[in-house]
């Protein structure tokens, strides 16, 4: 049982270039979410979705698109890198929404130079 | 005031010691509380909920005290495994739903 998997663990980008990071969940949760971990802050959503088919922003959204065509996969798309990109992107599912415990991914670490 | 607070730490003890952190919040109405362990370069781990009685798993003692607004972790006899970083997360459920983290007590466990 894999749990949650994110890929890639490290990526390098230029500013201005664009990626996509991937999120795969094989526990049939429902709910699936993008967060950003920079050194003081905290954890950060960036978009999160309640379902297949469904997205909505959260806390920091600017610059982030997201795409949830399957349940078990939600990915989060960068068009336009910049410098204040660069932190440590967790994706997390849960069973519930908000009372129930958040399983996460290993985390991608993304520098944008 | 930051919707969720905690010591940055980092909190230093001998193994075999009792550690306790105290995390605050801000929104009276939040409802659902947890503890989560975070080792070094890794993802956050759910390490226990924490009920309105209190409750304990082991060596951990989660306690919520809705009065004065804060939750608490108590860990005893700490082993040198439990060096980590520990975030407290809040949650409020209602027309703006809400899951807050705090940004995380270092603990740091030596011989």
């Amino acid at each position: 049982n894999a749990g949650v998997t994110q890929t890639p663990k490290f990526r390098v980008l230029k500013t201005g270039q664009s990626m996509t990071l991937l999120c795969a969940q094989d526990m049939n949760h429902e709910y699936m979410y993008w967060y950003r971990q920079d050194p003081g802050m905290g954890l950060r959503l960036i978009h999160y979705s309640v379902g297949e088919g469904t997205t909505a922003k959260g806390e920091v959204p600017d610059g982030y698109n997201v795409s949830r065509l399957k349940k078990q996969n939600f990915l989060l798309g960068l068009e336009s890198a910049a410098p204040s990109q660069t932190s440590v992107y967790f994706c997390a599912s849960s069973q519930g929404a908000y009372n129930s415990p958040l399983h996460f991914g290993n985390g991608t670490r993304l520098t944008v130079t | 005031r930051k919707e969720v607070e905690q010591d940055p730490g980092p909190f230093n003890v001998p193994e075999g010691a009792t550690v306790a952190f105290n995390c605050t919040y801000s929104n009276s109405a939040s409802q659902s509380f947890f503890w989560y362990r975070q080792d070094c370069r890794k993802e956050p781990k759910l390490l226990m909920s924490v009920y309105s009685s209190g409750n304990e798993d082991g060596r951990f003692t989660a306690q919520l005290n809705r009065a004065s607004q804060y939750i608490s972790l108590l860990i005893r006899d700490s082993k040198l495994s439990d060096s980590a970083t520990y975030l407290c997360v809040v949650t409020f459920t209602g027309t703006a739903s809400k899951l807050t983290f705090g940004t995380g007590t270092r603990l740091q466990v030596t011989l």
